[in-house]
């Protein structure tokens, strides 16, 4: 069965203290895995994708890489505005076209 | 670019009466949407997956006669909620599925159900 988790549930850092959110993953064929960013009461945010093992993305303070069997979102030097629930989502083949698995999601807390 | 929108934000009604909820692509066309619900500090819930002209496909436990989803164009679909509940109180939240970017989902701000 394809499933998606994430680890910690929740994280709590400092301003400018570095971390990773990690996103296990375990599906037939990847297709793609994503990663979004949720604040409260708002949809999500699209931020990344990636789709072969090795492949990296970066957007100011984030850094997504990927392996065969997880994902790491990498935040540089956080700020308090990094705050947020951070999402994945993979996309396996087979089954219905471009449905989603969510993992739980990682809320991150950045105090200054 | 990828701009998903949704109306209304937030909507109270009473038991028993119906909502429709929009969401509109705005800057590209999408053949496929997707609804969503989510509950407090909770992931998010695939509901149905619309597609334009033709009928939704519903996920397992969703009733498709009080969840009704009609995707008439390319850059719209709508979500009615039927004979509303307090049980149906939550957020709905739609997606959609850019051509131009085969697998990527971008999503709606969301919209805020109260049914009193």
């Amino acid at each position: 069965e394809d499933q998606v988790t994430q680890s910690p549930e929740a994280l709590r850092l400092q301003e400018g203290e570095s971390s990773s959110l990690n996103c296990s993953y375990t599906v037939s064929g990847l297709r793609g895995l994503f990663w979004y960013r949720q604040d409260p009461g708002k949809g999500p945010e699209f931020l990344f994708t990636l789709y072969s093992a090795g492949e990296e993305k970066e957007k100011e303070r984030l850094k997504a890489t990927l392996t065969k069997k997880e994902s790491f979102l990498h935040i540089t030097a956080p700020k308090p505005e990094d705050s947020a629930t951070y999402l994945c989502a993979v996309l396996p083949y087979g089954g219905a076209t471009n449905k989603l698995i969510f993992g739980t999601g990682t809320l991150l807390a950045v105090q200054p | 670019g990828a701009v998903v929108s949704q109306h209304p934000s937030r909507v109270i009604c009473k038991s028993g009466t119906s909502v429709k909820i929009e969401c509109r692509s705005l800057d590209f066309q999408a053949t496929t949407m997707f609804w969503y619900r989510q509950f407090p500090k909770k992931s998010l819930m695939l509901m149905a997956t619309s597609n334009e002209g033709s009928k939704a496909t519903y996920e397992q436990g969703v009733e498709k006669d009080k969840f009704l989803i009609n995707h008439a164009s390319l850059t719209l679909s709508t979500l009615t909620v039927t004979s509303a509940h307090p049980e149906d109180s939550s957020f709905y939240i739609c997606s959609a599925r850019d051509l131009a970017r085969v697998h990527e989902q971008y999503f709606g701000p969301g919209t805020r159900l109260t049914v009193t």
